[in-house]
């Protein structure tokens, strides 16, 4: 079946420590791959989303994911987090073929200790 | 441009009652999602329309729930006779649809409409 899968409920790393969230999809064809961020009673926004071509790629407020398709994953990086990154990471992914939706995996909420 | 905006953002209501959510997209896009979030999950497709047209509806969406977009602009989320179950934060999105353009898969989203039913 297809699905879009975060493997971390919750992960906390300490302000100034690196971090890697995990995104692992299953689609017969793949997808374009999106990664959105969620801060508390807010809507969603676009971090950063991969279509084709260099499968590292730059997002904002630092962030960058890099897709591998042998590993039918696209995990989400920073190098040092801050205070204000803590917040709930969906990755999502929007099929080729089929369905015209964005489906989402069930989020990861990152804590940040000080 | 101001995004997309819905309103409105909080709404408590009695079991039973009907609400009604509006969602304004970025007026350019043609695409226009709605989705519901429950507390912990992500997001869940409801329906989507392409211009006035409601091309996909999941089977989230009961007979209680109807959505329009009567002139391709603004869309309207109606929920009839409401349940506890309803409780979420509903999602509007919008995206510009063009063919094979890889743009047409960029949702932006709004802040939500959060329902709380007693």
């Amino acid at each position: 079946a297809q699905s879009v899968t975060q493997p971390d409920i919750h992960i906390t790393v300490s302000e100034g420590a690196s971090l890697e969230l995990r995104c692992n999809y299953s689609y017969g064809a793949t997808p374009y791959l999106f990664w959105y961020v969620q801060s508390p009673g807010q809507g969603l926004q676009l971090l950063l989303k991969y279509f084709s071509g260099d499968t590292l790629v730059q997002g904002i407020k630092g962030f960058e994911a890099e897709f591998k398709r042998s590993q039918s994953s696209f995990n989400l990086r920073k190098p040092s987090v801050h205070w204000s990154d803590a917040a709930e990471y969906f990755c999502a992914v929007f099929p080729i073929q089929g369905a015209q939706k964005l489906v989402f995996g069930q989020g990861t909420r990152l804590t940040i200790n000080p | 441009d101001t995004g997309v905006s819905q309103d409105p953002r909080h709404k408590i209501t009695k079991r039973g009652q009907n609400v009604t959510f509006r969602c304004d997209p970025i007026s350019e896009h043609n695409r226009l999602y709605w989705y519901r979030q429950t507390l912990g999950q992500g997001p869940e497709f409801l329906t989507y329309f392409q211009n006035e047209a409601q091309l996909e509806k999941s089977r989230l969406l009961s007979d209680r729930f109807s959505a329009e977009r009567p002139k391709g602009s603004f869309s309207t989320l109606e929920i009839q006779r409401t349940e506890q179950g309803d409780s979420a934060m509903y999602l509007c999105a919008s995206s510009l649809a063009a063919g094979l353009d890889s743009g047409a898969n960029v949702l932006t989203f709004g802040a939500g409409s959060r329902l709380t039913v007693l």
